[in-house]
């Protein structure tokens, strides 16, 4: 089993839409989790960034974090075509380790 | 505020070449830094990280190697390059106390 698992898409869904992204992990000491957006050929991209349990949102972006279900959310409302991407989740345990778990990405593709 | 950078953007190397690819990280100290691989459809593999000048850990040994030999300058080095080594090459810096990771633009390398 992976540490964390990321459905890779491809999600498409009509601009103006809602969109919802999801990762599940393993490892419960993960305290740091983070959504990153990466266009074709480009670096990711730090879109959203919490500690521990508990929502957070940014403009259009909300992050989603369960500890209790181990389960990672970002929600995208009013989806742009321009937010056509991946996204990749990472998480980290907060000591013992300098190490970042990826998700491998989820496609999304806006449709105009 | 901090900037990351990468070069070259581009490369393409014979097999048996050697490789050089630098890294720079501006308006932090002490950062730990971060070199992945990205290969085509598949997620971030971590390759070597560094959390101070001199100071290497290598996740995947084979013909790569890593050099710190400033506060924020990180160097991916190899001798001798495989076809396997194709893929795009990603620098990231972490800030010590938040754990938020950025990344660098990347370099696409084809190894022909």
């Amino acid at each position: 089993q992976k540490e964390v698992e990321q459905d890779p898409g491809p999600l498409s869904v009509p601009e103006g839409a809602i969109v919802s992204l999801n990762c599940t992990y393993s490892n419960s000491a993960f305290q740091y989790f983070m959504w990153y957006r990466q266009y074709s050929r480009k670096g990711p991209e730090l879109l959203m960034y919490t500690y521990s349990s508990g929502n957070k949102e940014d403009g259009r972006f909300t992050a989603q974090v369960d500890k209790s279900s181990k389960y990672i959310s970002l929600f995208i409302r009013d989806s742009q075509p321009s937010d056509s991407a991946t996204y990749l989740c990472a998480m980290r345990e907060s000591s013992g380790t300098y190490k970042y778990i990826f998700g491998t990405g989820t496609r999304l593709k806006v449709l105009a | 505020s901090q900037t990351i950078h990468q070069w070259p953007a581009t490369l393409v190397q014979p097999v048996g070449s050697p490789l050089s690819l630098e890294c720079t990280v501006e308006g932090t100290s002490n950062p730990n830094l971060y070199w992945y691989r990205q290969a085509a459809g598949r997620g971030l593999q971590l390759l070597f990280y560094s959390v101070g000048i001199g100071q290497i850990s290598s996740e995947v040994p084979q013909n790569l190697s890593a050099s710190r030999p400033q506060d924020r300058q990180f160097i991916l080095s190899s001798k001798k390059l495989l076809l396997s080594d194709s893929g795009f090459y990603l620098c990231a810096w972490s800030k010590i106390a938040t754990y938020e990771q950025y990344f660098g633009p990347g370099t696409r390398l084809t190894v022909t």
